[in-house]
């Protein structure tokens, strides 16, 4: 199984609805960060996570870290056109200055 | 700063032939990482520098794959001889702390 399951997998809501993204691994983990990626291009950085509890929001977008449950969740409030894309996250669990990513998420967004 | 520079964006070749892609991170970033992303198994991590010295190749595929770091501002990684299975996309990525990285826009591989 993966180290870091992402879900759903896909996703197609209307505008203007919220939405959440969960990203789980199988390992402890100690920082995560949130990535955004469009059709053809590279992955853009949205968020970074490195504490229990800690919550970041960046406009419509908020990110949770869950150290517990080694979980973080990713919630988009009154979705837009624009936040179409794959969010992918990729988590430090201690094994080295690296991320390993998750599955990634593809997320539509409907008129 | 320009960020993350990859060349080529797109590049088609025929099974056997050898190629080689191009990186150059951020300026004052000390990490240099190469993925590669495809539909089955995602973005997967094939090597990653540190100072220009190789600390991780553990992802790279086969013999076939290597990479080089000659200088903080040039990277390449070198497929030969290529087979259709490595058609994908290959993204550079940078990072001062090897956590929080920045992406290139990759380049897309196909190999007939």
């Amino acid at each position: 199984s993966q180290e870091l399951e992402q879900s759903p997998q896909s996703l197609i809501v209307q505008e203007g609805k919220n939405l959440t993204i969960n990203c789980t691994s199988s390992k402890t983990l100690y920082g995560l960060y949130w990535y955004k990626q469009k059709y053809g291009e590279g992955l853009i950085f949205l968020m970074m996570l490195q504490k229990g509890g800690e919550e970041k929001s960046h406009e419509k977008i908020t990110a949770k870290l869950d150290e517990k449950k080694q979980q973080s969740s990713l919630h988009i409030t009154a979705s837009q056109p624009s936040h179409a894309g794959i969010y992918l996250c990729g988590a430090d669990t201690g094994g080295g200055n690296k991320l390993t990513f998750g599955t990634g998420t593809q997320l539509k967004v409907e008129l | 700063d320009a960020g993350v520079i990859q060349s080529p964006r797109h590049e088609v070749t025929e099974m056997g032939q050898e190629v080689t892609l191009r990186c150059k991170p951020i300026s004052g970033h000390d990490y240099l990482f190469w993925y590669r992303q495809t539909m089955m198994r995602g973005l997967e991590l094939l090597i990653y520098f540190n100072n220009n010295v190789p600390i991780d190749d553990s992802g790279m595929p086969e013999d076939r794959f290597s990479a080089k770091m000659p200088n903080a501002s040039f990277s390449t990684l070198k497929i030969q001889p290529s087979e259709p299975r490595d058609s994908a996309v290959y993204f550079c990525a940078s990072s001062l702390d090897g956590r929080k990285q920045f992406f290139g826009p990759g380049t897309r591989l196909t190999v007939l």
